[in-house]
């Protein structure tokens, strides 16, 4: 069975201040591995997708990575517009019906 | 990506009673999920909608609790009966497009059970 684990819980930075989050997983051959930004009372925003260990992905603060046992997501110089909970999900290859798996998120704030 | 639009976006319910939820997508897609995120925590999968066949629950959810229609490429209901507080969740569905079908996720419907 396909696992997420997310660290820390909850984040609270200064602004400028960039920090990481971190996603592990445990999953029998990885399809991608997803990170979503999620706003209270919002659906779930996709960012990046990260298909390979090694691979890297960048949208303006946020640069994601890869390896066989875990992601980061690194938050550069972040401003309070990046607070936010941020979701890391796998689809393995024996995933049925391309099913996702959802860690539980960590809960970033960032103060001015 | 695909627009989607949850209708509706928060309903106030009493226990026993039904509540169907709708999502509506701009363009055509194969596969529409149905999630759950009770509060604080994460999203749980509770089924897999794809035109044309019956969907496919995970463990822990039943058809008879939450039945669910998709009548086209485009449309899907969930519809969660004789509710009780213990329903009381964030309901969002999503729809996969592009390589290895990557999740969309709509707004959400904000459901509480009194």
């Amino acid at each position: 069975e396909d696992q997420v684990t997310q660290s820390p819980e909850a984040l609270r930075l200064q602004e400028g201040e960039s920090s990481s989050l971190n996603c592990s997983y445990t999953v029998s051959g990885l399809r991608g591995l997803f990170w979503y930004r999620q706003d209270p009372g919002k659906g779930p925003e996709f960012l990046f997708t990260l298909y390979s260990a090694g691979e890297e992905k960048e949208k303006e603060r946020l640069k994601a990575t890869l390896t066989k046992k875990e992601s980061f997501l690194h938050i550069t110089a972040p401003k309070p517009e990046d607070s936010a909970t941020y979701l890391c999900a796998v689809q393995g290859i024996k995933a049925a019906g391309n099913k996702l798996t959802f860690g539980g998120g960590t809960r970033v704030l960032v103060k001015p | 990506s695909a627009v989607i639009s949850q209708k509706p976006s928060r309903d106030i319910c009493q226990r026993g009673t039904s509540l169907t939820i709708q999502c509506q997508v701009d363009s055509q897609v194969t596969m529409m999920f149905w999630y759950r995120q009770q509060p604080g925590q994460s999203l749980t999968l509770i089924a897999t909608a794809n035109q044309g066949s019956e969907a496919t629950y995970e463990s822990g959810f039943v058809i008879d609790k939450f039945p669910i229609s998709r009548p086209n490429l485009t449309f899907s209901t969930l519809t969660v009966s004789n509710m009780s507080p213990e329903d009381s969740s964030i309901y969002l569905c999503s729809v996969g497009q592009g390589r290895w079908e990557t999740q969309y996720f709509g707004p959400g419907t904000r459901l509480l059970v009194l």
